[in-house]
């Protein structure tokens, strides 16, 4: 199984102001994915992201709120825009592998 | 109608028994399925994987698929209270693993 990296662990945010967590492989993959879990409730896709092309985003998340970069087949950011309360959640880092996909320890974000 | 459905719970067993935890699922095109552990603020962890109809078991655990109910079970044998825990059903969506709300299983002591 991969091991996966996120920083930072967690945050506490000021409104209007935006955050870039990163996610780091120790080996390459191709497909990576981010993953929103809201207080209490499941996992939700927000976007998949693949190297070499733009993040391809679930419906209800865009590009402009929730940017992604995939430069290499071991690193991605996701950044949280203009955040609000709303976005107090838990963010994680998803990579495929073989039948199944692995998690990172995701970051916990506090947006006040 | 959700793509995958759980019981939230909480689902309280005492040590020892055997916990039963379900899922049913929407998507027909679904042809894998994964149960995954969750400790409060922890990351998923996965338990098992299956893509037959039929048992599958490892160790403690045994998970079940009907593919002709959309039908999927979780059985956690001799349960002891380290198997308290959110248990979240995911199926293979259009891009990645779609999950369910997940149950929450509480082991008496």
């Amino acid at each position: 199984s991969a091991v996966i990296s996120q920083k930072p662990s967690r945050d506490i945010c000021q409104r209007g102001t935006s955050l870039t967590i990163q996610c780091q492989v120790d080996s390459q993959v191709t497909m990576m994915f981010w993953y929103r879990q809201q207080p209490g409730q499941s996992l939700t896709l927000i976007a998949t992201a693949n190297q070499g092309s733009e993040a391809t985003y679930e419906s209800g998340f865009v590009i402009d709120k929730f940017p992604i970069s995939r430069p290499n087949l071991t690193f991605s950011t996701l950044t949280v825009s203009n955040m609000s309360p709303e976005d107090s959640s838990i963010y994680l880092c998803s990579v495929a592998g073989e039948q199944t996909q692995y998690f990172g320890p995701g970051t916990r974000l506090l947006v006040l | 109608q959700k793509e995958v459905e759980q019981n939230s719970g909480p689902l309280s067993v005492p040590e020892g028994a055997i916990a039963s935890l379900n899922c049913t699922y929407s998507d027909r095109g679904s042809q894998s399925f994964f149960w995954y552990r969750q400790y409060s603020g922890k990351s998923p962890e996965l338990i098992m994987f299956i893509y037959s109809n039929g048992d599958k078991e490892d160790g403690r655990f045994t998970a079940q698929l009907n593919k002709a109910s959309q039908y999927v079970s979780l059985l956690i044998r001799d349960s002891q209270p380290s198997d308290s825990a959110t248990y979240l059903c995911a199926g293979t969506g259009r891009r990645a693993l779609t999950f369910g709300s997940g149950t929450r299983l509480q082991v008496q002591p």
